[in-house]
């Protein structure tokens, strides 16, 4: 089945830091890859995704690359800001069976301290 | 920005009871999902809803469960008789469904507790 592996939280920085968030998956197929930012009190908000090898997704300053040889799509930011201090779901949907529901990682906490 | 609204914030149940938690899918997106996400773990996939039936559902989803479109705007989730293990944050989300690359959009979440 299919699966995604996030690195563990909490991850604290302090202000301009740069971030990385490691996530692998595994499919039995040819995913697409999304990371979703939850911030305190508030539902899932799609940050930004990649539908095939090699695409970078980017938002708000966050960049993911789309690395099928490792089956990675880690999240970077180049300086972060106190405000970034969310929870980040990598998820991944399976486009060759055509289903549409997400698997999500467990998430990372990220803290960004001033 | 058009979003996804659920009703309530929190609901508070008695085990055995029955529980409906409601939700606004963006009016014009046509498919419609209930995730959940118990304390401390992943988000789950429960249920996805496409043209007032069924399309997709997940191992969590059994005969205790249940997803109506009951009229133009609301997607509903049936508990029929609550356990203490759905207590969990349930999550509606939707799309606009003409390709499977549409991001789903979701809602700030219900959070159900079970008594």
């Amino acid at each position: 089945g299919n699966s995604v592996t996030q690195m563990e939280g909490p991850v604290t920085l302090s202000e301009e830091a740069f971030l990385t968030i490691n996530c692998t998956y595994t499919a039995t197929g040819y995913p697409s890859l999304f990371w979703y930012v939850q911030y305190p009190g508030e539902g899932l908000q799609l940050l930004l995704k990649a539908t095939k090898a090699d695409d970078k997704g980017s938002n708000k300053g966050f960049e993911a690359t789309y690395r099928k040889e490792t089956t990675s799509f880690h999240l970077e930011k180049g300086s972060v800001q106190v405000s970034d201090s969310a929870v980040y779901f990598c998820a991944l949907s399976d486009r060759d069976t055509g289903r549409r529901a997400l698997t999500f990682g467990s998430g990372t906490r990220l803290q960004v301290q001033p | 920005e058009p979003e996804v609204t659920q009703t309530p914030s929190h609901q508070v149940t008695q085990m055995g009871q029955e529980v409906i938690l409601r939700c606004v899918p963006i009016s014009n997106h046509l498919y419609f999902y209930w995730y959940r996400q118990i304390l401390g773990q992943k988000v789950e996939f429960l249920v996805s809803f496409y043209n007032n039936e069924i399309s997709e559902k997940s191992e969590i989803f059994d005969d205790q469960f249940s997803v109506e479109r009951p009229d133009g705007s609301n997607f509903t989730l049936k508990i029929r008789s609550t356990k203490l293990e759905d207590s969990a944050m349930y999550f509606c989300a939707s799309s606009m469904g003409d390709s499977l690359d549409q991001p789903q959009h979701f809602g700030d979440g219900t959070r159900l507790s079970i008594l």
